[in-house]
C-alpha cells in the first residue's frame, strides 16, 4: 500500500516563483493537513481538510493556498515564495476520529 | 489554544540504558489524545504510542511506556533498554477531541551512545 503521497520529495524555488505541492493517500480516509517543520519549531499546521469539500486555516496559513481536489487529494500552493517559506512540508491523513494520523515522507523546499 | 512543551531540546542516553522525554500540555479538555512520534534522518514520521485522556492505565508499547499524570498535564515518554535505532526526533502531540489536527511540540533530539 502506497498510504501518503507527497510529490515531490525535493525542490528550489526562486523568490516570487509559485508551485503547488502534491499529496495522495490511498487509504479513503476524511481528514487531511498540511504541516512545515523547521528548526527547532516542531510540526505547525498550516492548513487543514477535516472531509472533502472543506478547509480550515491552521496555525501558519500566510502565503499558502489549499484545495481538497477530491478525497484522495490535498494540494498546496505557493503563488509568490519567500526565503521565509523554506521548510520541510509535511501531508498527514486520517480517516476518522478514534484513529491515528499518516504522515507523506515529505517534500523539502528551498526558496532562494 | 492548545499548547504542547517539550523542555529538552537534546537528550543523550548509553545504549540500554532506560531514558525519559518530558512533555507538558495546556488544555480545557477532559476527554482528548496523546501521542509521541519518532523522526529517524529518514524523515519519516512513525507513531511510538498513543494514550487516551479517558483511560487512567499508562500505555506501553514493548520498550516504550508513558507516564500519564492527567491532574498534571503531563505526559512523558520512557525508553528501556535503548538502542542505537532509538536515535531519533521525539514529537509529543496534542489532538482534541473531534476532527481536530494534531498540535505538536518543538521536540527533543536524543542521542544514543555506544
Amino acid at each position: 500500500n502506497a498510504g501518503v503521497t507527497q510529490t515531490p520529495k525535493f525542490q528550489v524555488l526562486k523568490t516570487g516563483q509559485s508551485m503547488t505541492l502534491q499529496c495522495a493517500q490511498d487509504m479513503n480516509h476524511n481528514s487531511m493537513y498540511w504541516y512545515r517543520q523547521d528548526p527547532g519549531m516542531g510540526l505547525r499546521l498550516i492548513y487543514y481538510s477535516a472531509s472533502e469539500g472543506t478547509t480550515d486555516k491552521g496555525e501558519v496559513p500566510n502565503g499558502y493556498n489549499v484545495s481538497r481536489l477530491n478525497k484522495r487529494e490535498f494540494s498546496l500552493r505557493l503563488e509568490s515564495a519567500a526565503p521565509s517559506q523554506t521548510s520541510v512540508y509535511f501531508c498527514a491523513s486520517r480517516r476518522g476520529e478514534e484513529a491515528e494520523a499518516f504522515f507523506g515522507q515529505g517534500t523539502r523546499l528551498t526558496v532562494v | 489554544a492548545q499548547t504542547v512543551t517539550q523542555s529538552q531540546p537534546e537528550m543523550s542516553v548509553q545504549e540500554a540504558e532506560t531514558v525519559t522525554l518530558s512533555c507538558t500540555y495546556d488544555t480545557s479538555e477532559s476527554d482528548y489524545y496523546l501521542f509521541w512520534y519518532k523522526q529517524p534522518p529518514s524523515r519519516q514520521m512513525i507513531l511510538v504510542i498513543r494514550q487516551e485522556a479517558y483511560k487512567q492505565q499508562n500505555a506501553t508499547e514493548n520498550r516504550f511506556s508513558v507516564n500519564f499524570q492527567k491532574a498534571a498535564k503531563s505526559f512523558s515518554l520512557k525508553i528501556s533498554d535503548s538502542q542505537l535505532g532509538d536515535a531519533a526526533m521525539y514529537f509529543c502531540a496534542y489532538r482534541a477531541p473531534g476532527n481536530t489536527p494534531l498540535v505538536f511540540g518543538k521536540g527533543t533530539r536524543l542521542s544514543v551512545i555506544a
